[in-house]
């Protein structure tokens, strides 16, 4: 069974880069089932997603983000990271990796999700 | 962007009881190639990442207990809990997946009365 988990720096001043990894057990990123991805959520509020990567290095992002976003793999390491460029306040949230079928299974639900990892902009 | 718009914002049931969620999108995530709306429901505890209910408005999530249910069809969607227990209490969400970007309602909370 797949399991993810977040790790990365909790503290990120603003103007700089936020950088987070996720570490992926239980199944191969390389297959083709699953597209991988982040989603956040701001303290007391929303889900909000930010992008997704599938094996072959497609990616979809959140125009709302785009402009900052980059989701990469790493298949030697069995994971992938998230990087946020120029963070202000505003990108203060629990960041949580996920997992959403390839189609034509329910792509954009996000059946897996891993713990979370709380990132403040300060 | 399709907006997800939930109501109530929050609601408290007696134990037992039914609890009903609104959820109604800006425009049909209606699918035609499979002929199903493509809506997910979501349940987030204090502390925990959300967990994925239902998908295609109505198919429950393996070990999803059956006193959860979903409807609706192109614009409005409903999350039914038939007898709310105590370990419901909990944040719901909605989601469409018809395009991206993928987005949320913004919860309703449920509590016991």
């Amino acid at each position: 069974q797949l399991q993810l988990q977040e790790s990365g720096p909790g503290l990120v001043k603003p103007s700089e880069t936020l950088s987070l990894t996720c570490t992926v057990s239980g199944g191969s990123i390389s297959r083709g089932s699953y597209y991988w991805g982040w989603i956040r959520q701001p303290p007391g509020k929303g889900l909000e997603w930010i992008g997704t990567i599938f094996y072959s290095g497609t990616t979809f992002y959140n125009p709302s983000l785009k402009s900052r976003v980059t989701i990469s793999l790493n298949t030697s390491k069995n994971q992938f990271s998230l990087t946020l460029t120029s963070v202000t306040a505003a990108d203060t949230a629990v960041y949580y990796c996920t997992t959403t079928p390839a189609p034509p299974g329910s792509w954009g639900a996000f059946d897996i999700w891993g713990q979370g990892t709380m990132v403040t902009v300060s | 962007d399709i907006v997800m718009t939930q109501s109530p914002d929050s609601l408290a049931v007696s134990l037992g009881e039914r609890a009903t969620i609104n959820c109604k999108s800006s425009q049909s995530v209606f699918h035609s190639t499979n002929n199903k709306n493509r809506l997910a429901w979501y349940q987030q505890k204090p502390g925990q990442p959300p967990k994925l209910l239902i998908s295609w408005t109505s198919t429950r999530e393996s070990g999803v207990p059956d006193r959860f249910s979903g409807s609706g069809s192109g614009t409005d969607f409903t999350l039914t809990i038939s007898s709310l227990q105590a370990e419901d209490v909990a944040v719901y969400y909605c989601q469409q997946y018809y395009g991206t970007p993928w987005t949320f309602g913004q919860g309703t909370k449920v509590e016991i009365k």
